[in-house]
């Protein structure tokens, strides 16, 4: 079975500039989740969609990111425009379930970004 | 807020030594789970406790969730290198819908 994958696996840019990231989460996980994990720091939700819907996104900085899952498979996570402060890594995950703190999350590689 | 606070935040041991790390909060979690994240990887699921008091083993690794459903700690014997990773505990809130993580301990075992 294939796992979570995620685009780049590494990217570069200068502040301001703008940048997305891709997933494709697990064939027939209907749960998709967005992490931002700083380093030092554990991972921290940004958003997490059920199907297409948002069930969650109130620790999104909105006036900057957006999310979106079309057609309720793959998603992409947008900056624009980048800040200093969104260094980080940006994990994917996806789960068969909405109830994630009893079943299994499955993580991508990540995506390292780095904003100078 | 619910918060998950690990220690210690960094733990460097030779091969074969034993340790303990820790999960600890000042709210009632319904479970916690706890992941290991390898460099450039993503977090990968150790195992899930949801009864307080409850010990799970896996190989040389024994977690134990706090009675009170509190805390929770990793216990690793005989340590060996492919040990070596960031050990994340986390826990649902919000009815169980969101995961809140605690920042890790970064474990590096010697050979």
């Amino acid at each position: 079975e294939a796992g979570v994958a995620q685009s780049p696996r590494y990217k570069i840019i200068e502040k301001r500039q703008s940048v997305a990231f891709w997933c494709n989460p697990i064939s027939g996980h209907a749960t998709l989740y967005w992490y931002q994990q700083i380093l030092g720091q554990g991972p921290k939700l940004l958003i997490q969609f059920q199907n297409n819907g948002v069930v969650d996104d109130s620790q999104l900085p909105k006036d900057r990111f957006s999310a979106e899952r079309l057609k309720g498979v793959d998603s992409t996570l947008k900056i624009q425009p980048a800040k200093l402060e969104d260094s980080a890594v940006y994990l994917c995950a996806s789960s068969s379930s909405l109830l994630a703190g009893y079943n299994e999350q499955f993580f991508g590689p990540g995506t390292r970004l780095t904003v100078l | 807020t619910q918060l998950l606070e690990q220690s210690p935040q960094f733990l460097s041991i030779q091969e074969g030594e034993n340790l303990t790390v820790y999960c600890n909060s000042s709210s009632v979690f319904s479970s916690l789970q706890w992941y290991r994240q390898e460099p450039g990887e993503g977090p990968v699921l150790l195992v899930t406790v949801v009864t307080g008091g409850e010990v799970k083993k896996l190989k040389r690794l024994t977690f134990q969730f706090g009675d009170a459903r509190k805390d929770s700690s990793l216990h690793i014997t005989a340590a060996q290198p492919g040990d070596t990773g960031l050990y994340l505990c986390a826990g649902p809130y919000t009815g169980g819908f969101k995961t809140i993580f605690g920042a890790g301990t970064r474990l590096f075992v010697k050979a």
